[in-house]
């Protein structure tokens, strides 16, 4: 399978502070996608984005299929922004896979 | 609400009770996806499903599990015989039909599984 790697582990922040989170994956992909674990458990699609680049207010990610990455920025980061990041991928739409995530905490 | 639909939400089990997890797709969605995610780590794929078919199994354990998704009602994950190592959070995901295998997972918000 595809082996997915995130980048940092660990992040903390200051609240206003701006990051970037990377994902490495080991084969070419056809579905990439972002999401946000926030406390309390809950999966939140940020960004489908098997290719190129997209923004939705204070976050965007770019993915460079060619290379076998995908970034996601995170700008001006509120308290509300902690939890894990995790970016999925997959080649067929039949298995996705999941990397560790990226366990982000802003602080005020 | 057109979310994906997840109960119950906690589920307590003793060990070698059986264990019934419910997911409702979002509308229109024709395809559902199960993972588990062991505490501190990222979710694993277990199963995907379409109406009436398994189409990929891979991820799920050879015995005690078996998952189905019937013309009519919810997908269902079916643990048999619970051990305390099946503890975990387990999500629905569904997707629509997309070309080329083009998937955009939407994911319930889980289901806690605790064996005691």
């Amino acid at each position: 399978g595809i082996q997915v790697e995130q980048s940092p582990p660990d992040l903390i922040l200051q609240e206003g502070a701006n990051s970037t989170l990377r994902c490495n994956f080991s084969d070419s992909v056809n579905n990439l996608q972002w999401f946000h674990q926030n406390p309390w458990g809950q999966l939140i699609n940020l960004f489908y984005i098997p290719s190129g680049t997209k923004q939705n207010g204070r976050l965007s990610a770019t993915t460079v299929a060619t290379e076998r990455y995908s970034l996601l920025y995170i700008s001006s980061s509120q308290t509300t922004d902690s939890g894990v990041y995790f970016c999925a991928s997959s080649n067929t739409g039949n298995q996705f896979y999941f990397g560790t995530g990226t366990s982000l905490t802003v602080i005020p | 609400n057109a979310g994906v639909m997840q109960n119950p939400r906690h589920l307590v089990r003793r060990r070698g009770q059986e264990a019934r997890l419910r997911c409702s797709p979002m509308k229109g969605h024709s395809h559902v996806y199960w993972y588990r995610q062991l505490p501190e780590e990222g979710l694993k794929f277990m199963v995907y499903l379409q109406k009436e078919n398994i189409i990929d199994e891979s991820g799920m354990p050879k015995e005690r599990f078996s998952a189905e998704f019937p013309k009519e009602g919810p997908s269902i994950l079916r643990i048999q015989q619970v051990v305390r190592g099946d503890s975990a959070a387990y999500f629905c995901a569904s997707s629509q039909i997309g070309g080329q295998g083009l998937r955009e997972q939407y994911f319930g918000p889980g289901t806690r599984l605790t064996v005691t």
